[in-house]
């Protein structure tokens, strides 16, 4: 039973297109995030939605657009990909309770070329 | 600006020997600093929690420590084995939010048999 997943595992794309990537949890988790892990490794947090609606917003390109249809999915949409958002994006969930632990999705690989 | 430290250089250790990871912050303690382990390929997995009214926790041959007056939390493995060769993460809240983490960069832990 996978807990948290995201779609695809690989995304190989050209400059100036348009992609999206899909996550999903299936926890009962409350909150969800999106993560950039850049090729130092270095993991930083972009979005969290709880319960559906946006609480954290860490000074993002605008070209990224992240949407909750549910409190279970948050995809994440880039637009006019550009050559420095090549990185390793995750997904993650918490209770969104104070202290608790957040499960990671498995990566989803960007490569703009 | 609240910063979490880690050693960036990898961690080379024999089999059956104690490794131990550090990591630091800068401005305030925090409420918590959670430990995560990574693997190559693979999003980060909960590992340990410790609040800052606790010098040490357990679990299996974990321990974490937190000294409010170092700044800093020591990550020990005991009877350390090959499967245990992974990138280890410190994290801290920040921000005011309980549940917003900020990650340190990692530190490799190699074991050799």
């Amino acid at each position: 039973d996978t807990a948290v997943s995201q779609t695809p595992k690989y995304l190989v794309t050209q400059m100036g297109n348009d992609k999206s990537i899909k996550c999903e949890q299936n926890l009962g988790h409350d909150t969800m995030y999106w993560y950039k892990q850049d090729s130092k490794k270095f993991l930083k947090i972009m979005f969290s939605y709880n319960n559906k609606e946006l609480i954290i917003n860490e000074t993002v390109p605008n070209r990224f657009s992240p949407k909750s249809p549910d409190k279970a999915h948050l995809n994440l949409h880039i637009n006019s990909l550009e050559l420095g958002d090549s990185a390793v994006y995750f997904c993650a969930s918490s209770s969104g309770t104070d202290y608790n632990e957040q499960f990671f999705g498995p990566g989803t690989r960007l490569t703009v070329l | 600006s609240q910063k979490i430290e880690q050693n960036s250089e990898a961690l080379n250790i024999q089999e059956g020997k104690t490794a131990t990871l550090t990591c630091n912050y800068t401005n305030y303690s925090p409420a918590y600093l959670q430990w995560y382990r990574q693997d190559p390929g693979r999003g980060p997995v909960f590992l340990l929690l410790i609040r800052e009214n606790e010098k040490e926790k357990r679990k299996e041959r974990l321990k974490v420590t937190f000294d409010t007056t170092l700044k800093q939390s020591l990550f020990h493995i005991t009877a350390s084995q090959p499967a245990d060769s992974a990138t280890y993460l410190c994290a801290r809240p920040y921000g005011g939010a309980t549940n917003k983490l900020i990650f340190g960069t990692g530190t490799l832990l190699a074991v050799q048999p």
